[in-house]
């Protein structure tokens, strides 16, 4: 089983407030990912980390930032959240290693800004 | 990364074999193909993944053909439970790069 863990799992929020989404993993993993999903809809990586102090934008563009100061914690902040934010984030990280590298997901934060 | 194409949608009959196709024509030597599936609004789930030969764990069979420019993901035996977004994506190994996810197929198991 993953060890891979999301907080909060469900969020209500009014617009111009700063969140922070927590990432946590405790397998050790380098590299870490953060997805966006609205429902229905493909995940976008929004950004990606190989391990300590890196930190990449991915695909899609996002008003959020994330931070890489441990191995095992990604979180995932917005400075002031817009309804436009309202979305699925989920977090993902997975090992480096030769074709093994298996991605695992925590359960998603839903968030939803009023 | 090569790019896969997937169909948007199959049904399969419970109980029976659901064979799921993805094109990667572009491929490299070094990409490995995964599969991973996505239930309802969950995290997506890893299935399996291979480079050249054929593999099967206690979940699925990856069918990779010669030319690696095609495989198929087999779930031997379709529950409701397999109902869930299916995505094909290949990446080369030990590399820093972005995971892409496509649109992948949305699979329905019908009772």
């Amino acid at each position: 089983e993953a060890d891979i863990y999301q907080t909060p799992r469900y969020l209500v929020i009014g617009t111009g407030k700063k969140i922070t989404l927590e990432c946590s993993q405790t397998m050790g993993h380098d590299k870490m990912y953060w997805y966006q999903q609205d429902p229905g809809m493909e995940l976008h990586l929004i950004h990606y980390s190989y391990g300590v102090n890196s930190t990449e934008k991915g695909d899609l563009s996002s008003e959020s930032t994330v931070s890489r100061i441990r191995t095992e914690h990604f979180p995932l902040t917005l400075e002031s959240a817009r309804p436009s934010h309202t979305s699925q984030y989920l977090c993902a990280s997975s090992e480096a290693g030769q074709g093994n590298e298996k991605l695992f997901f925590g359960s998603g934060t839903q968030l939803s800004v009023l | 990364d090569a790019k896969t194409t997937q169909p948007t949608s199959m049904d399969c009959a419970e109980g029976r074999a659901a064979n799921l196709p993805c094109n990667h024509s572009t491929i490299s030597g070094n990409e490995y193909v995964y599969w991973y599936r996505q239930i309802h609004s969950q995290g997506p789930q890893y299935i399996i993944h291979g480079l050249k030969n054929n593999e099967t764990n206690e979940m699925a069979s990856l069918i990779i053909t010669e030319d690696r420019k095609s495989s198929t993901l087999i779930l031997p035996h379709a529950t409701l439970r397999d109902t869930a977004v299916y995505y094909c994506i290949v990446r080369v190994a030990n590399r820093d790069d972005k995971i892409i996810f496509g649109k992948g197929t949305r699979l329905h198991i019908l009772p």
